[in-house]
C-alpha cells in the first residue's frame, strides 16, 4: 500500500520570502514522487518529479523539491515566492504499481 | 499541441439520472486515468487503462460507476442513477505509458447532482 501526507492544509507566505510545502510518503518499494499545481478554474499541471538520481529536483516556475529517503519526505520549495504562485499544490507517489496516490493538497497563498 | 480535453465542462443533473463524461487523451498516449476531486478533498483514483489491457477498476466507488475506452483513445465514464454525493469534479489524465511518466490532466468536468 502507498500513501501520501500533506500535513498543512494552508501555507501563507509573503512575496519574496522562501516557501516550503511539505509532503511525506509511504511506499513498499522505490518511490516515484511528483508535484502538481492546480490554479483556480484550471486543471492540474505537472511541476516536477523524482525518479532516481540527484535528490534535489528542479522543476517548472523556479520550484524545486528534495527527496529525503531517511525522512520519507519530498518537500516542495522555492527561494522567492511570487503572488502568482498562489494555487493548490498536490504531492503524489507511486511505486512499481502504475496507480498514483495523491495527497489532499495544500493551498498556498502568497501575499504582496 | 492539443492537450487532454474533457466534455462537458459542466454538467447539472437530477438525482437518479445517468450521466456520461468524455475524455480525449493526448494523441499517442497509451495510459488513461480517471480521478474524482470533491470539494476540499484530494484526488481520488477511480480507474486506469493501459493499451488493450484489462482496466484497473479498483477505485470505482460503486457498481453505478463504469468506464470504457474505445480504440485505445477516447474514454467515457458513466455514472448510473446519480446521487448527490457523486457531485465533484471528474478529472481525466493521460500519459505516454504506465510507468514513471508524468500524467497530463484535462480541465475536468464539474458534475452537480441536484
Amino acid at each position: 500500500a502507498q500513501s501520501v501526507a500533506q500535513p498543512e492544509d494552508q501555507v501563507n507566505v509573503a512575496e519574496g520570502n522562501p516557501l516550503t510545502v511539505k509532503c511525506t510518503y509511504s511506499v513498499s518499494g522505490n518511490p516515484y514522487l511528483f508535484w502538481y499545481v492546480q490554479y483556480p478554474n484550471r486543471g492540474l499541471q505537472f511541476l516536477l518529479k523524482y525518479i532516481t538520481g540527484d535528490n534535489l529536483v528542479k522543476g517548472s516556475y523556479g520550484f524545486e523539491a528534495e527527496f529525503n529517503k531517511s525522512q520519507t519526505s519530498f518537500h516542495l520549495k522555492k527561494p522567492s515566492a511570487l503572488v502568482s504562485d498562489s494555487a493548490l499544490y498536490f504531492c503524489a507517489v507511486r511505486d512499481k504499481e502504475p496507480k498514483s496516490t495523491f495527497g489532499d493538497g495544500t493551498t498556498l497563498t502568497v501575499k504582496p | 499541441g492539443a492537450g487532454v480535453s474533457q466534455s462537458p465542462s459542466n454538467k447539472v443533473t437530477e438525482k437518479g439520472k445517468d450521466v456520461e463524461l468524455r475524455c480525449d487523451p493526448i494523441s499517442g498516449h497509451t495510459a488513461l486515468y480517471w480521478y474524482r476531486q470533491s470539494l476540499g478533498q484530494g484526488l481520488e483514483f477511480l480507474i486506469y487503462f493501459q493499451g488493450n489491457s484489462a482496466p484497473d477498476k479498483s477505485g470505482l466507488p460503486s457498481d453505478r460507476f463504469s468506464a470504457e475506452r474505445t480504440g485505445g483513445s477516447v474514454s467515457t465514464l458513466t455514472i448510473q442513477r446519480t446521487q448527490q454525493e457523486d457531485s465533484a469534479v471528474y478529472l481525466c489524465a493521460s500519459s505516454p505509458e504506465m510507468g514513471a511518466d508524468t500524467q497530463y490532466f484535462g480541465p475536468g468536468t464539474r458534475l452537480t447532482v441536484l
